[in-house]
């Protein structure tokens, strides 16, 4: 089945305490990203990578690394959690084939409380 | 500065009757237009989507949009909801090929019996 995976689904830490969350596509896709999701603003773009190896900063950057070493996954690093990352975060991924580039898939999310 | 707007942050409806979910986005020469829902504790599911041709789009349960250049506008509809089609919905905009997904802020659906 083509999905994209994302563990953990729920996480609750502390501050300072670093975490990854990691993310997993099976459909092959060159284009991944990761975005969080907060109440009354939608979804903000966070990182996103064209290729292995090729990864750009989205809209809100601040306090999150990544990394993109095989094509089929991409993590998202939290060095040192803050409160004001406590947020929904979903990781995304699109095709490299024409008709298909325009659209991502994205996986069931992660929850995660910082306290 | 490119910018999709959802203009209703929440529409209560009463099952059976129609809805319209509007969206805006800031205009462009070139645009890829989405709809996607999220229904409780879920991820976000592709709902419709716009490249090119035909202005109006369908989705398989209903739900239709159509593109309108003119007024920058890709407003969702359905002319008879259900109780299942309680969710969020988000309107999306692609700016170019490759380029960023520009997402609004959602707008709430409560469908009541």
């Amino acid at each position: 089945e083509a999905q994209v995976t994302q563990n953990p689904r729920y996480l609750i830490t502390v501050t300072g305490k670093k975490l990854t969350v990691t993310c997993s596509q099976n459909m092959n896709h060159e284009y991944m990203s990761w975005y969080r999701q907060d109440p009354g603003l939608g979804l903000r773009q966070i990182y996103y990578s064209m290729n292995v190896e090729v990864t750009d900063k989205g809209d809100v950057p601040e306090g999150y690394k990544v990394s993109r070493k095989e094509k089929r996954n991409f993590p998202l690093i939290l060095e040192s959690p803050s409160p004001n990352q406590t947020s929904l975060y979903f990781c995304a991924s699109s095709s490299p084939v024409a008709g298909e580039q325009e659209t991502q898939y994205f996986g069931p999310g992660t929850r995660l409380l910082v306290l | 500065a490119q910018s999709v707007t959802q203009l209703d942050s929440q529409v209560p409806v009463f099952e059976e009757a129609p809805v319209e979910l509007r969206c805006n986005y800031s205009s462009s020469v070139s645009v890829y237009l989405f709809w996607y829902v999220q229904y409780p504790n879920q991820g976000l599911q592709l709902l419709l989507k716009y490249l090119s041709g035909s202005t109006l789009v369908e989705s398989i349960n209903g739900f239709e949009a159509e593109f309108n250049k003119s007024q920058t506008s890709f407003h969702l509809r359905k002319p008879s909801v259900h109780i299942s089609d309680t969710a969020e919905y988000f309107c999306a905009v692609l700016y170019n090929q490759g380029g960023k997904l520009i997402f609004g802020q959602g707008t709430e659906l409560s469908v009541k019996p």
